[in-house]
């Protein structure tokens, strides 16, 4: 069974900017999740979807970071125009209600 | 607002050793902990998911236990390897303001076993 997949793995890119994170979960599971770590810090909660719908976003930083999720399958998260404190690695997360959460891989932003 | 505290934020120790890393959480209503490995550069791997219900769980050479009540976690490793190093992350799964639940996360204990 294939586990949760982030594409890309890094991304680097100038101020000013857009980039686009994928995720795809685990099958089957409606919960799926966007975390991110800048540097020094926790891992920090972005948003939350159940199937398709965001059910918690309070965790977005800002009007810049917009996230869908189509079809309940992948998400994306896009940041737009991008800023260089949004560097860090965010990371996707997909579980079935409130059990084991699993993680992908993370992408590595690097904005300059 | 839920706070969770690892300690020691890094460890070193020669193979071998028996050691103990720790977590606490400043709200006891969570349904569950977990804890996780990072490898440098890789993903998050869930080690042990404890339920609010479960005193602790095993898995190989690791040891969890959960004291919901006190707001604390401990994870044991025992007879480390090399192959342990890495940073270790404990997150409590509790209700947000939504209704829904999510992980709070430590900043990790980074630890590394030399041969």
């Amino acid at each position: 069974e294939a586990g949760v997949t982030q594409f890309p793995s890094h991304s680097v890119i100038e101020k000013g900017q857009t980039v686009t994170l994928r995720c795809d979960p685990i099958s089957g599971h409606d919960n799926l999740y966007w975390y991110r770590r800048v540097m020094g810090k926790e891992i920090k909660f972005l948003l939350h979807f159940v199937k398709e719908s965001k059910q918690d976003e309070s965790g977005m930083p800002n009007n810049r970071f917009l996230a869908e999720r189509t079809g309940g399958t992948y998400s994306t998260l896009k940041v737009q125009p991008a800023e260089l404190e949004d560097s860090g690695v965010y990371f996707c997360a997909s579980s079935q209600a409130t059990v084991e959460a699993f993680f992908g891989q993370g992408t590595r932003l690097t904005v300059v | 607002k839920q706070e969770v505290t690892q300690i020691p934020a890094a460890l070193s120790v020669p193979e071998g050793e028996n050691l103990v890393l720790n977590c606490s959480f400043t709200d006891s209503a969570i349904y569950n902990l977990q804890w996780f490995r990072q490898d440098p550069g890789k993903g998050l791997t869930s080690l042990l998911l404890i339920q609010s219900s479960q005193r602790e769980q095993t898995s190989g050479r690791l040891n969890a236990s959960l004291d919901k009540s006190s707001g604390r976690s401990t994870l044991y490793i025992a007879a480390s390897q090399p192959g342990d190093s890495a940073t270790y992350l404990c997150a409590v799964r509790a209700r947000r303001d939504s209704g829904y639940s999510t992980l709070t996360f430590g900043k990790g204990t980074m630890l590394l076993v030399s041969p």
